[in-house]
């Protein structure tokens, strides 16, 4: 099973400033990477697939880089609505699909 | 726009079998043959954890963790897939996800989520 290790567990950010969220796999996972928001209350939504595309709709202040085993999820400019848990998904080897435990992002 | 609702009770005993099914609208879980549909968890206050994935045609992937515990199975007739978890402990309290996995070469991630069901597990 590959095990997914996300940092750090909470990330303390103004509004207007960058978040950069890390993604470490316990083994390559190539670029099939996902990112996912999830708000209190909610679901978990899609924002990236592949470890860089950006699903129809998400704005353009997320990004995803990486390949391998490290992986990178930066929101360029924090806006209000960005406060939410992130998590990393991989689904390079299964099952099972994996996820990461997850960083909250908190204002600061 | 395809859209997931979880249904069944929120309550179920130690050593029972929690129940839930998934409904699928907009959208005929027959209609690709790049899509899976599956069952993820959360503990409350917890991360993710992905149970299991159908496809239309009965094809399973189930977690190895929870695969002695596990069935899913799917009613296309009804546009439904279903979840069933024997057992039961306080160590199954989640809420529970249904979500559609897209399938293929450089694929799987999981997109629509139902709202989501919470399951305590409780005498």
């Amino acid at each position: 099973e590959i095990v997914m290790t996300q940092s750090p567990a909470t990330l303390s950010v103004s509004p207007g400033e960058r978040a950069t969220l890390s993604c470490r796999a316990s083994q390559s996972v190539s670029s099939n990477l996902a990112w996912y928001q999830q708000k209190p209350g909610q679901a978990p939504r899609l924002l990236i697939y592949g470890a860089y595309n950006r699903v129809t709709g998400i704005p353009a202040r997320f990004s995803g880089s990486g390949s391998g085993t490290e992986f990178t999820l930066t929101i360029s400019s924090l806006q209000s609505e960005d406060f939410a848990v992130y998590y990393c998904q991989q689904y390079n080897n299964w099952p099972p699909w994996t996820f990461g435990q997850g960083t909250k992002v908190e204002i600061k | 726009q395809v859209q997931l609702q979880e249904s069944g009770p929120g309550l179920v005993k130690p050593s029972e079998t929690l129940s839930l099914t998934c409904t699928v609208s907009a959208g005929s879980i027959r209609s690709s043959s790049t899509y899976y549909w599956g069952w993820l968890r959360q503990p409350p206050g917890k991360g993710l954890e992905w149970i299991g994935s159908i496809y239309y045609t009965g094809n399973i992937n189930y977690n190895p963790s929870l695969k002695s515990r596990v069935t899913i199975s799917v009613d296309t007739s009804k546009n439904q897939f279903s979840l069933k978890l024997s057992s039961v402990t306080a160590a199954d309290t989640a809420v529970y996800y249904c979500a559609r996995r897209t399938h293929g070469s450089e694929r799987g991630w999981f997109d629509p989520w139902g709202q989501g069901t919470l399951v305590t597990v409780s005498s």
